[in-house]
């Protein structure tokens, strides 16, 4: 089946650092990935659209200077959290779309949490 | 995307069915149903999706009522491991679509 991994599984960082987190399609090539932010006991929200090739797309209060986000090939983006807070430590996740497959799929990955301190 | 509603927790014995509700009264016509349900510090994960007719799989039934304004997922003998967050999500057909996920049912399975 298709898989999505996320690396690290758990970092922590110092605040004013930054820190980067990869989303990979390992058996699949992604045109599209998106960003999802967890924080404790609440659901997940969509922070962009990551497309390859172009330019992301953010969702409305999203700080696109603060999270920057690199989809260079169809099997890896990456989000990086620049001058992170702690307000930023949540948990991460990513999904990917398959390039070529049947339009409902949608893959997440196992989530990186990042804590701040 | 259409918005859902659904209970925000739920308790299932173990082995019995567990059926989880969704409303979705402002679904429009080209708008799937999907549901996901994701386990405590998982990524989420696919159940099932519809349009308008009844689908199972080998995880769950999914029925939607006629008028298509809302549905339950059923899982027919649910287990420990069934635990999770489910979340049911209204989205549109093109497959660069954005899944806005509400809060969902927190589904607690008894021994």
């Amino acid at each position: 089946g298709a898989v999505v991994s996320q690396h690290p599984s758990r970092v922590i960082c110092k605040s004013g650092t930054s820190v980067k987190i990869e989303c990979r399609s390992l058996d699949f090539q992604a045109t599209t990935m998106f960003w999802y932010r967890q924080f404790p006991k609440q659901s997940l929200m969509l922070m962009a659209t990551s497309n390859e090739g172009s330019k992301a797309t953010y969702e409305q209060g999203v700080e696109k200077d603060k999270f920057l986000i690199n989809h260079a090939s169809l099997t890896l983006s990456t989000l990086t959290v620049t001058s992170a807070h702690p307000e930023d430590s949540s948990f991460y996740i990513c999904s990917a779309v398959p390039t070529s497959g049947f339009s409902y799929e949608q893959y997440f990955g196992p989530g990186t949490r990042l804590t701040v301190t | 995307d259409a918005k859902t509603t659904q209970p925000p927790s739920m308790d299932c014995a173990e082995g019995r069915a567990a059926n989880l509700p969704c409303n979705h009264s402002t679904i429009s016509g080209n708008e799937y149903v999907y549901w996901y349900r994701q386990i405590h510090s998982q990524g989420p994960q696919y159940i099932i999706h519809g349009l308008k007719n009844n689908e199972t799989n080998e995880m769950a039934s999914l029925i939607i009522t006629e008028d298509r304004k809302s549905s339950t997922l059923i899982l027919p003998h649910a287990t420990l491991r069934d635990t999770a967050v489910y979340y049911c999500i209204v989205r549109g057909s093109s497959n660069t679509g954005k899944l806005i996920f509400g809060q969902g049912t927190t589904l607690q399975v008894k021994p």
